[in-house]
C-alpha cells in the first residue's frame, strides 16, 4: 500500500488566480473525496467522486470543481480564488462510498493573499 | 442539519492523568460516528467507527463509546505522544453520497 498522496505540500496564490490541486489515491480505492480545513476548525466535506462520476456536494460554490481519473486519481479545482479559501485541503480514499476505512493524505497548505 | 460539537476545544492533562472528550451530535439516522487522530500539518488518522448505541471499541489507551446523541472518547494513563487533535465526525443515513460532518475538534496536550 502506497498511501494517499498529496501535492503540491504548500502552494500560495494571488486573489483572483486559479488553482489545481492533485491526490493521488490508496491503491485499490475507488471512491475519493476532497475536504477543507480551516484553521482551528475541522474539515469541511467539497465533493465526492465515485468511478468518476461526482457523488455528492457540500455547500461550496460551483468555483470549486474536481476531476477523478481511470486510475482514480483526482484534482480539485478552485477560481477565482478569494483570501477565505485559505486553508488546508485534504483528500481521502476509500474503497467504498459508505465511509469506513476512509485513509487521508496529509494535505495541501494553501495561501491565498 | 446535521450537526457535530466537542468539548473541551483545549484540554492539558499531566501525564498518566486519565480523561474523556465529548462528541455532541445531531443527525438525520446516524450510519456511524468515527474518530480520528490529527497531528499538526498532517491529515487525520482513522481511530474508531462506531455504529449504535451501547457500542464500544478499545485501542492501546484509547476506548470509545456511543449513546443516541453523543460519544466519548476516554484516555487512560496518557502519554506525551497521545498530544493531538482528536475530531469527531458523523455520517448520516439519508443520502448515499454525502461524507462526513466533522466537530471542530479537541486539541489535546499531555504534559510529562
Amino acid at each position: 500500500e502506497t498511501g494517499v498522496t498529496q501535492s503540491p505540500t504548500h502552494l500560495i496564490k494571488t486573489r483572483g488566480q486559479q488553482v489545481t490541486l492533485r491526490c493521488s489515491s490508496q491503491s485499490g480505492h475507488n471512491t475519493v473525496s476532497w475536504y477543507q480545513q480551516a484553521l482551528g476548525q475541522g474539515p469541511q466535506f467539497i465533493f465526492q467522486y465515485y468511478r468518476e462520476e461526482e457523488n455528492g456536494r457540500g455547500n461550496f460554490p460551483p468555483r470549486f470543481s474536481g476531476l477523478q481519473f481511470p486510475n482514480y486519481s483526482s484534482e480539485l479545482n478552485v477560481n477565482a480564488l478569494e483570501l477565505d479559501d485559505s486553508a488546508l485541503y485534504l483528500c481521502a480514499s476509500s474503497t467504498t462510498r459508505v465511509g469506513y476505512g476512509y485513509t487521508f493524505g496529509s494535505g495541501t497548505r494553501l495561501t491565498v493573499v | 442539519e446535521d450537526q457535530v460539537t466537542q468539548s473541551p476545544e483545549a484540554l492539558r492533562l499531566q501525564e498518566g492523568e486519565s480523561s474523556s472528550l465529548n462528541c455532541s451530535y445531531t443527525v438525520s439516522g446516524l450510519r456511524g460516528l468515527f474518530w480520528y487522530r490529527q497531528d499538526p500539518g498532517k491529515g487525520p488518522e482513522f481511530l474508531f467507527t462506531l455504529y449504535s448505541a451501547g457500542e464500544e471499541k478499545e485501542k492501546e489507551r484509547l476506548k470509545a463509546t456511543l449513546t443516541k446523541k453523543e460519544s466519548f472518547l476516554h484516555i487512560t494513563a496518557p502519554k506525551p505522544e497521545d498530544s493531538a487533535t482528536y475530531l469527531c465526525a458523523v455520517q448520516a443515513n439519508i443520502d448515499y453520497g454525502q461524507n462526513f460532518v466533522f466537530g471542530p475538534g479537541t486539541r489535546l496536550s499531555v504534559l510529562p
